[in-house]
């Protein structure tokens, strides 16, 4: 089992251009989430879903969507980058009704100039 | 705004040392409080949970210890080892119609051998 996997790696973008941040599980997990990570500022949730068809805002959702079509996918799109999204972006599954228990991707480093 | 604050954000322990982390939260509506641990290049990892009406839990060399009055609680590694060395981050959880997991800034642990 892969559990969670995120691509790309790295990436880097100019400010004002769109890009998707992917992730997969393989764990059959309901609940999904998206977090930045920043120095000095811990994780910070972004969105999250709850089942395949019902996403929910987090802490820090502006600048960003989602959308789950299905159990195993939830991508993340940044609309229009901007310098203070650039962050380690980790995506992270949970089982029902655990929201605690985050199972998390290795993270895709993002640099937006 | 910081729900949850830890300290100290980074420590330094010598080897078969205690190592302590503290977090304190104010939302008395959580009700779980998991610790993540976290090496360098990889995303976060549940180390351990407890819930607000248990006052202590230990799995092997890590203990939780909750003080629900205080709106604290900390992690103790007993005989820290190099091993060790990573990034704690403590966590608030709430579940139900709107989940909220809300993580400290992390600590910076150092086990020198």
């Amino acid at each position: 089992n892969a559990g969670v996997t995120q691509t790309p790696k790295f990436q880097v973008l100019k400010t004002g251009q769109s890009m998707t941040l992917q992730c997969a599980q393989d764990m059959n997990h309901e609940y999904m989430s998206w977090y930045r990570q920043d120095p000095g500022m811990g994780l910070r949730l972004i969105h999250y879903s709850v089942g395949a068809g019902i996403t929910d805002q987090g802490e820090v959702p502006n600048g960003y969507n989602v959308s789950r079509s299905t159990t195993e996918d939830f991508p993340l799109r940044l609309l229009s980058a901007a310098p203070s999204q650039t962050s380690v972006y980790f995506c992270a599954t949970s089982p029902r009704d655990s929201f605690y228990e985050q199972y998390f991707g290795p993270g895709t480093r993002l640099t937006v100039t | 705004q910081q729900q949850v604050k830890q300290s100290p954000q980074s420590l330094i322990v010598q080897k078969g040392g205690i190592s302590i982390i503290n977090c304190a939260y104010e939302n008395t509506a959580f009700d779980y409080f998991p610790w993540y641990q976290q090496f360098p290049g990889k995303g976060p990892a549940l180390l351990i949970a407890i819930r607000p009406d248990v006052s202590e839990k230990k799995e092997g060399r890590f203990t939780i210890s909750f003080n629900k009055s205080a709106k604290q609680f900390s992690l103790h590694i007993m005989d820290s080892q190099p091993g060790d060395s990573a990034t704690y981050f403590c966590a608030a959880s709430k579940g139900g119609a709107t989940n909220k997991l809300i993580f400290g800034t992390g600590t910076l642990l150092a086990v020198q051998p």
